[in-house]
């Protein structure tokens, strides 16, 4: 099993130009997550989907959309790219809602200029 | 929602030493208790976790302890490797109760040879 695998590893973004960053899971779970993480500030949620078909927002949701294209995967999309989210994006997934462990993704680095 | 916090932020120790890291949350309500560690360059991964019921768990090496009346729970690292070496985040959270996990902001952990 690959586990939960994300692209691109690595993105730069003009400011206003937007992009997708995809994220899949090989584990047939049921919920899917994306977390940012920042400097000193550890990872935040941004959208999950507790299963196929259903979103919702996270702590930090502005600037962002999400898509449970389905089961396998999840992706998030910047319409329109600010500095403010330069960050590392992480994708992770669990086995369903009451199984507690989360599985992450190595993470897409991605500056915003 | 759930306020996290965990101390130190930066630990650094000699390798055979032992580490501990505080977290201390604000839910009483919670009753999962993980850490989760990441290496340079990659998502986070679970290593121990703790039940409410449950006062102390160990794993080899490391161990959790939880202070359910104080709020707040320990990870304790004996005989340190520089593999030890990581960002080490917690994450209480009450299962069933919703997806959101609140992660600490994070202790970096430096084992010096």
């Amino acid at each position: 099993n690959a586990g939960v695998t994300q692209t691109p590893k690595f993105q730069v973004l003009k400011t206003g130009q937007s992009m997708t960053l995809q994220c899949a899971q090989d584990m047939n779970h049921n919920s899917m997550y994306w977390y940012r993480q920042d400097p000193g500030m550890g990872l935040r949620l941004i959208y999950y989907s507790a299963s196929e078909g259903t979103t919702d927002k996270g702590e930090v949701p502005n600037g962002y959309n999400v898509s449970r294209l389905n089961k396998r995967e999840f992706s998030l999309r910047l319409e329109s790219a600010a500095p403010s989210q330069t960050s590392v994006y992480f994708c992770a997934s669990r086995r369903w809602q009451g199984h507690n462990e989360q599985y992450f993704g190595p993470g897409t680095r991605l500056t915003v200029t | 929602g759930e306020n996290v916090e965990q101390h130190p932020s930066t630990l650094s120790v000699q390798e055979g030493d032992s580490a501990v890291i505080k977290c201390t949350y604000s839910d009483s309500a919670s009753n999962y208790f993980p850490w989760y560690k990441q290496e340079l360059g990659k998502g986070p991964q679970l290593i121990i976790d703790i039940r409410s019921n449950v006062g102390e768990k160990k794993d080899q090496r490391i161990a959790v302890t939880l202070n359910k009346t104080a709020k707040h729970f320990s990870l304790h690292i004996t005989e340190t490797q520089p593999e030890d070496s990581a960002v080490y985040f917690c994450a209480p959270i009450l299962t069933g109760g919703g997806n959101k996990l609140t992660f600490g902001t994070g202790t970096q952990l430096k084992v010096e040879l």
